[in-house]
């Protein structure tokens, strides 16, 4: 049972490029969310989705862009990487709202 | 506006004694209150978490203490041990909104 699966796992862009950051689950969850971890700052909602072709803008969505075509499968953009994009990316899901979030390891990412 | 307040940033506890973690919101509507653990390198997972029906959870070492009228929560580890140095997380949400997190303690239990 693999969980939350964030690929990859550390990525280094140049100020303009674009990537995506694939998650995928294995415990048929409904929701699925984006944060972004930055020293001090604690975790910070990206974007988040509540079920198959739903997706919603968390506290921080400028510059990012989500796909959830695929209940499992959750995809983060960057359009045009900006050195502020600098962070540590954690995908998580849940069952529903009442329930624990299962966070991935992380995608370590470095804007230079 | 930051919607849940943590503090201590980091805490340092001697092996065997009590950590002390303190959280506090300011929305009413939020009803579901837990906390995450993370090790360097690894994503938070999920330690214990209390609705605001009661004021104490307690598994294991480790207890919710919950004040509904102060708006305040807590985390309370018993026994502290060097496993438990990690980086600590409250969180709250309503209904079905995400979860929004405290910016995090850092505890470091020392022999």
């Amino acid at each position: 049972n693999a969980g939350v699966t964030q690929t990859p796992k550390f990525r280094v862009l140049k100020t303009g490029q674009s990537m995506t950051l694939l998650c995928a689950q294995d415990m048929n969850h409904e929701y699925m969310y984006w944060y972004r971890q930055d020293p001090g700052m604690g975790l910070r909602l990206i974007h988040y989705s509540v079920g198959e072709g739903t997706t919603a803008k968390g506290e921080v969505p400028d510059g990012y862009n989500v796909s959830r075509l695929k209940k499992q499968n959750f995809l983060l953009g960057l359009e045009s990487a900006a050195p502020s994009q600098t962070s540590v990316y954690f995908c998580a899901s849940s069952p529903g709202s009442f329930y624990g979030y299962t966070f991935g390891s992380g995608t370590r990412l470095t804007v230079v | 506006q930051q919607q849940v307040k943590q503090s201590p940033q980091s805490l340092i506890v001697q092996k065997g004694g009590i950590s002390i973690i303190n959280c506090a919101y300011e929305n009413t509507a939020f009803d579901y209150f837990p906390w995450y653990q993370q090790f360097p390198g690894k994503g938070p997972a999920l330690l214990i978490a209390i609705r605001p029906d009661v004021s104490e959870k307690k598994e294991g070492r480790f207890t919710i203490s919950f004040n509904k009228s102060a708006k305040q929560f807590s985390l309370h580890i018993m026994d502290s041990q060097p496993g438990d140095s990690a980086t600590y997380f409250c969180a709250a949400l309503s209904g079905n909104t995400p979860l929004v997190f405290g910016k995090g303690t850092r505890l470091s239990v020392i022999a």
